[in-house]
Protein backbone atom coordinates (compact mmCIF):
# COMPACT_ATOMS: atom_id res chain seq x y z
CA UNK A 1 0.00 0.00 0.00
CA UNK A 2 0.85 3.57 -0.44
CA UNK A 3 1.15 4.41 3.08
CA UNK A 4 1.02 2.79 7.00
CA UNK A 5 -1.83 1.19 7.78
CA UNK A 6 -3.31 -0.05 11.17
CA UNK A 7 -5.98 -2.90 12.49
CA UNK A 8 -8.14 -2.65 13.66
CA UNK A 9 -9.14 0.90 13.91
CA UNK A 10 -10.71 0.58 17.11
CA UNK A 11 -10.81 -2.22 19.26
CA UNK A 12 -12.95 -1.98 23.16
CA UNK A 13 -12.12 -5.01 25.58
CA UNK A 14 -12.21 -6.21 29.05
CA UNK A 15 -10.44 -5.45 31.79
CA UNK A 16 -7.89 -8.44 32.01
CA UNK A 17 -8.08 -9.18 28.33
CA UNK A 18 -5.29 -9.79 25.80
CA UNK A 19 -5.28 -8.01 22.44
CA UNK A 20 -3.28 -7.55 19.44
CA UNK A 21 -2.67 -4.57 17.47
CA UNK A 22 -1.31 -4.85 13.64
CA UNK A 23 0.86 -2.50 11.79
CA UNK A 24 1.21 -3.05 8.25
CA UNK A 25 4.82 -0.54 7.07
CA UNK A 26 5.35 1.22 3.74
CA UNK A 27 7.10 -1.51 1.42
CA UNK A 28 10.56 -1.09 1.78
CA UNK A 29 11.10 0.90 5.49
CA UNK A 30 13.34 -1.53 7.13
CA UNK A 31 12.53 0.74 10.26
CA UNK A 32 9.05 0.35 12.65
CA UNK A 33 8.18 2.25 15.61
CA UNK A 34 5.24 1.65 17.64
CA UNK A 35 3.90 4.62 20.18
CA UNK A 36 1.03 5.48 22.69
CA UNK A 37 -0.72 8.79 22.69
CA UNK A 38 -2.79 8.86 25.52
CA UNK A 39 -5.78 11.77 26.17
CA UNK A 40 -4.15 14.93 26.66
CA UNK A 41 -0.75 13.71 26.73
CA UNK A 42 2.03 13.53 23.74
CA UNK A 43 3.01 10.45 22.06
CA UNK A 44 5.29 8.27 24.14
CA UNK A 45 8.19 5.92 22.28
CA UNK A 46 6.75 2.35 22.80
CA UNK A 47 9.65 0.43 20.90
CA UNK A 48 11.49 0.71 17.56
CA UNK A 49 12.53 -2.26 15.34
CA UNK A 50 15.38 -2.02 12.44
CA UNK A 51 15.94 -5.03 10.24
CA UNK A 52 17.02 -7.99 11.35
CA UNK A 53 18.30 -6.74 14.61
CA UNK A 54 17.28 -6.69 18.24
CA UNK A 55 14.62 -4.57 18.92
CA UNK A 56 14.92 -1.50 21.28
CA UNK A 57 12.14 -1.79 23.77
CA UNK A 58 13.20 0.88 26.26
CA UNK A 59 10.05 2.36 26.06
CA UNK A 60 7.62 -0.67 26.34
CA UNK A 61 5.64 0.42 29.78
CA UNK A 62 5.29 -3.31 31.75
CA UNK A 63 6.34 -6.62 31.18
CA UNK A 64 2.46 -6.84 30.12
CA UNK A 65 3.39 -5.39 26.88
CA UNK A 66 5.61 -7.39 23.98
CA UNK A 67 5.71 -6.66 19.92
CA UNK A 68 7.30 -8.73 17.11
CA UNK A 69 7.74 -8.11 13.54
CA UNK A 70 8.01 -10.50 11.30
CA UNK A 71 9.81 -11.31 8.05
CA UNK A 72 10.98 -7.90 8.85
CA UNK A 73 7.62 -6.54 7.45
CA UNK A 74 4.44 -6.64 9.56
CA UNK A 75 4.15 -5.92 12.82
CA UNK A 76 2.47 -6.77 16.43
CA UNK A 77 1.69 -5.31 19.33
CA UNK A 78 0.47 -7.66 22.12
CA UNK A 79 -1.08 -6.25 25.42
CA UNK A 80 -1.99 -8.86 28.12
CA UNK A 81 -4.16 -8.78 30.86
CA UNK A 82 -5.68 -5.12 29.69
CA UNK A 83 -5.62 -2.28 32.51
CA UNK A 84 -7.72 0.52 32.09
CA UNK A 85 -4.94 2.81 32.04
CA UNK A 86 -3.71 1.06 28.65
CA UNK A 87 -6.98 3.11 27.04
CA UNK A 88 -5.01 5.12 24.34
CA UNK A 89 -4.25 5.31 20.46
CA UNK A 90 -1.29 3.44 19.74
CA UNK A 91 0.49 4.51 16.75
CA UNK A 92 2.63 2.82 14.06
CA UNK A 93 5.48 4.30 12.39
CA UNK A 94 8.36 3.04 9.58
CA UNK A 95 10.88 4.96 7.98
CA UNK A 96 13.14 4.46 5.11
CA UNK A 97 16.31 3.78 7.34
CA UNK A 98 16.03 4.21 11.43
CA UNK A 99 19.78 6.22 11.58
CA UNK A 100 19.30 9.62 12.92
CA UNK A 101 19.73 12.39 10.11
CA UNK A 102 16.47 14.69 8.98
CA UNK A 103 15.92 12.54 5.56
CA UNK A 104 14.70 9.75 7.47
CA UNK A 105 11.42 10.95 8.25
CA UNK A 106 8.59 8.79 9.96
CA UNK A 107 5.36 7.66 8.39
CA UNK A 108 2.37 7.33 10.86
CA UNK A 109 -0.11 5.12 10.42
CA UNK A 110 -3.64 6.19 11.65
CA UNK A 111 -3.48 4.54 14.70
CA UNK A 112 -5.94 2.19 16.99
CA UNK A 113 -8.08 3.61 19.31
CA UNK A 114 -8.31 0.57 22.41
CA UNK A 115 -10.39 1.27 25.06
CA UNK A 116 -10.20 -0.78 28.39
CA UNK A 117 -13.56 -0.81 30.44
CA UNK B 1 14.72 15.21 31.16
CA UNK B 2 13.94 15.24 27.45
CA UNK B 3 10.81 17.47 27.10
CA UNK B 4 9.24 19.43 24.66
CA UNK B 5 6.75 22.21 25.91
CA UNK B 6 4.25 23.73 23.49
CA UNK B 7 2.13 26.97 23.82
CA UNK B 8 -0.88 27.96 23.57
CA UNK B 9 -2.31 24.38 24.70
CA UNK B 10 -5.41 25.09 22.28
CA UNK B 11 -6.28 28.26 19.92
CA UNK B 12 -9.16 29.97 17.91
CA UNK B 13 -8.48 32.18 15.02
CA UNK B 14 -10.75 33.68 12.52
CA UNK B 15 -10.02 31.90 8.63
CA UNK B 16 -7.79 34.47 7.13
CA UNK B 17 -5.83 35.46 9.90
CA UNK B 18 -2.28 34.59 10.97
CA UNK B 19 -1.09 32.90 14.12
CA UNK B 20 2.24 31.14 15.27
CA UNK B 21 2.94 28.73 17.47
CA UNK B 22 5.62 28.16 19.99
CA UNK B 23 7.97 25.03 20.89
CA UNK B 24 10.61 24.64 23.94
CA UNK B 25 12.53 21.89 24.32
CA UNK B 26 15.60 20.48 26.58
CA UNK B 27 16.49 17.66 24.46
CA UNK B 28 19.97 16.33 23.70
CA UNK B 29 21.64 15.48 21.79
CA UNK B 30 19.91 17.37 19.56
CA UNK B 31 19.57 15.97 16.08
CA UNK B 32 16.92 17.77 14.39
CA UNK B 33 13.29 19.17 15.16
CA UNK B 34 10.30 18.82 12.80
CA UNK B 35 6.26 20.16 13.40
CA UNK B 36 3.46 18.01 12.45
CA UNK B 37 0.20 18.18 11.80
CA UNK B 38 -2.60 15.56 12.95
CA UNK B 39 -6.11 15.84 12.09
CA UNK B 40 -8.28 14.05 14.48
CA UNK B 41 -8.45 10.35 13.91
CA UNK B 42 -5.25 10.28 11.76
CA UNK B 43 -1.70 10.06 12.15
CA UNK B 44 0.58 12.63 12.51
CA UNK B 45 2.23 14.53 9.29
CA UNK B 46 5.16 15.93 8.67
CA UNK B 47 5.04 19.98 7.80
CA UNK B 48 8.69 20.34 7.83
CA UNK B 49 11.97 18.77 9.73
CA UNK B 50 15.04 21.42 10.24
CA UNK B 51 18.69 20.38 11.38
CA UNK B 52 20.53 22.52 13.98
CA UNK B 53 22.35 24.73 11.16
CA UNK B 54 18.52 25.63 9.58
CA UNK B 55 16.82 28.98 11.39
CA UNK B 56 14.30 28.92 8.94
CA UNK B 57 11.79 26.45 7.19
CA UNK B 58 8.85 26.79 4.91
CA UNK B 59 6.36 24.19 3.35
CA UNK B 60 3.21 26.91 1.72
CA UNK B 61 1.62 28.31 3.89
CA UNK B 62 3.62 26.94 7.12
CA UNK B 63 6.95 28.73 8.08
CA UNK B 64 9.07 26.86 11.09
CA UNK B 65 11.53 28.82 12.44
CA UNK B 66 14.10 27.65 14.99
CA UNK B 67 16.73 29.37 17.45
CA UNK B 68 19.10 26.22 18.76
CA UNK B 69 20.78 28.76 21.03
CA UNK B 70 17.47 29.49 22.96
CA UNK B 71 16.46 25.98 21.87
CA UNK B 72 12.95 27.78 20.82
CA UNK B 73 10.81 27.15 17.81
CA UNK B 74 7.36 28.56 16.16
CA UNK B 75 5.56 27.48 13.58
CA UNK B 76 3.55 30.53 11.57
CA UNK B 77 0.64 29.45 9.68
CA UNK B 78 -0.49 32.51 6.99
CA UNK B 79 -3.86 32.81 5.53
CA UNK B 80 -5.13 30.04 7.80
CA UNK B 81 -7.86 27.98 5.81
CA UNK B 82 -10.57 25.97 8.08
CA UNK B 83 -8.20 22.82 6.78
CA UNK B 84 -5.81 24.09 9.10
CA UNK B 85 -7.96 23.10 12.16
CA UNK B 86 -5.50 20.01 13.80
CA UNK B 87 -3.65 19.31 16.13
CA UNK B 88 0.00 20.57 15.81
CA UNK B 89 2.87 18.92 17.37
CA UNK B 90 6.70 19.80 17.95
CA UNK B 91 8.79 16.57 17.78
CA UNK B 92 12.53 17.06 18.28
CA UNK B 93 14.89 13.89 17.28
CA UNK B 94 17.52 12.66 19.84
CA UNK B 95 20.81 11.75 17.95
CA UNK B 96 20.85 8.65 19.67
CA UNK B 97 22.01 5.98 16.83
CA UNK B 98 18.16 5.98 15.87
CA UNK B 99 15.86 9.08 15.83
CA UNK B 100 14.25 8.62 19.15
CA UNK B 101 11.53 11.25 18.87
CA UNK B 102 10.28 13.32 21.75
CA UNK B 103 6.47 14.73 21.25
CA UNK B 104 5.24 17.95 23.02
CA UNK B 105 1.41 17.29 23.83
CA UNK B 106 0.35 19.67 20.66
CA UNK B 107 -1.43 22.84 20.04
CA UNK B 108 -4.67 22.20 19.12
CA UNK B 109 -6.06 24.94 16.70
CA UNK B 110 -9.62 25.69 15.43
CA UNK B 111 -9.95 27.86 12.45
CA UNK B 112 -13.70 29.60 12.51
CA UNK B 113 -15.16 30.80 9.61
Amino acid sequence: GAGVSQSPSNKVTEKGKDVELRCDPISGHTALYWYRQSLGQGLEFLIYFQGNSAPDKSGLPSDRFSAERTGGSVSTLTIQRTQQEDSAVYLCASSLVGSGGSSNEQFFGPGTRLTVL
Amino acid sequence: KNQVEQSPQSLIILEGKNCTLQCNYTVSPFSNLRWYKQDTGRGPVSLTIMTFSENTKSNGRYTATLDADTKQSSLHITASQLSDSASYICVVSRNTGFQKLVFGTGTRLLVSP
